[in-house]
């Protein structure tokens, strides 16, 4: 347990359905990350927040919106989204400032059917 | 540029011997390293750190090795054990307006036969 929390663990979803996965951390970290893994791939930065604003959108595409309504909490909010995307979301928090290591949740693994 | 890379995808070692896990990085600006083990169906864990003022950092059982000069990082694990079965990242730690950013290796699978 590294407390951060994603729900759900695993999600299949359609093309046409609209989800949204949740990551929760009360580790007091003021900064917030999503990332994809897919395989044979390493992992993908997606978005970047600090301070709950974002400071990096890593060219993910608009099917995939994030939110983050307080520090403690980020959302990925998804819809229309391609079987390619399949793959498993990691939620990541830390502290801001930099040097200091990343604590990552157990992912949810997405399959787009 | 921003690649952080492995050296091999694979790895198998013999219970109780050691191994090292190596990883090359091509930001000479880099000050900051980690390495994370990620075993099947968690997230990845957070293993060992340094920073670039450091060429070397021990933990328990494991060591980081860090050669600025030709931009390699290794991962050192001691007296392996089944428990240690994982795939292991090396990430470049980068900064983007006060927060992190982590760039990862594609990963080595550490394979502990008995």
């Amino acid at each position: 347990e590294t407390g951060v929390t994603q729900t759900p663990r695993h999600l299949v979803m359609g093309m046409t359905n609209k989800k949204s996965l949740k990551c929760e951390q009360h580790l007091g970290h003021n900064a917030m990350y999503w990332y994809k893994q897919s395989a044979k791939k390493p992992l993908e930065l997606m978005f970047v927040y600090s301070l709950e604003e974002r400071v990096e959108n890593n060219s993910v595409p608009s099917r995939f919106s994030p939110e983050c309504p307080n520090s403690s909490h980020l959302f990925l909010h998804l819809h229309t989204l391609q079987p390619e995307d399949s793959a498993l979301y990691l939620c990541a928090s830390s502290l801001r400032g930099g040097g200091t290591e990343a604590f990552f949740g157990q992912g949810t693994r997405l399959t787009v059917v | 540029g921003e690649s952080v890379g492995l050296h091999l995808p694979t790895l198998s070692v013999q219970e109780g011997d050691n191994s090292i896990i190596n990883c090359a990085y091509s930001n000479s600006a880099s000050d900051y390293f980690i390495w994370y083990k990620q075993e099947s169906g968690k997230g990845p864990q957070f293993i060992i750190d340094i920073r670039s003022n450091m060429d070397k950092r021990q933990g328990q059982r494991v060591t980081v090795l860090l050669n600025k000069t030709v931009k390699h990082l290794s991962l050192q694990i001691a007296a392996t054990q089944p428990g240690d079965s994982a795939v292991y990242f090396c990430a470049e730690n980068r900064r983007v307006q006060g927060a992190q950013k982590l760039v990862f290796g594609q990963g080595t699978r550490l394979t502990i036969n008995p």
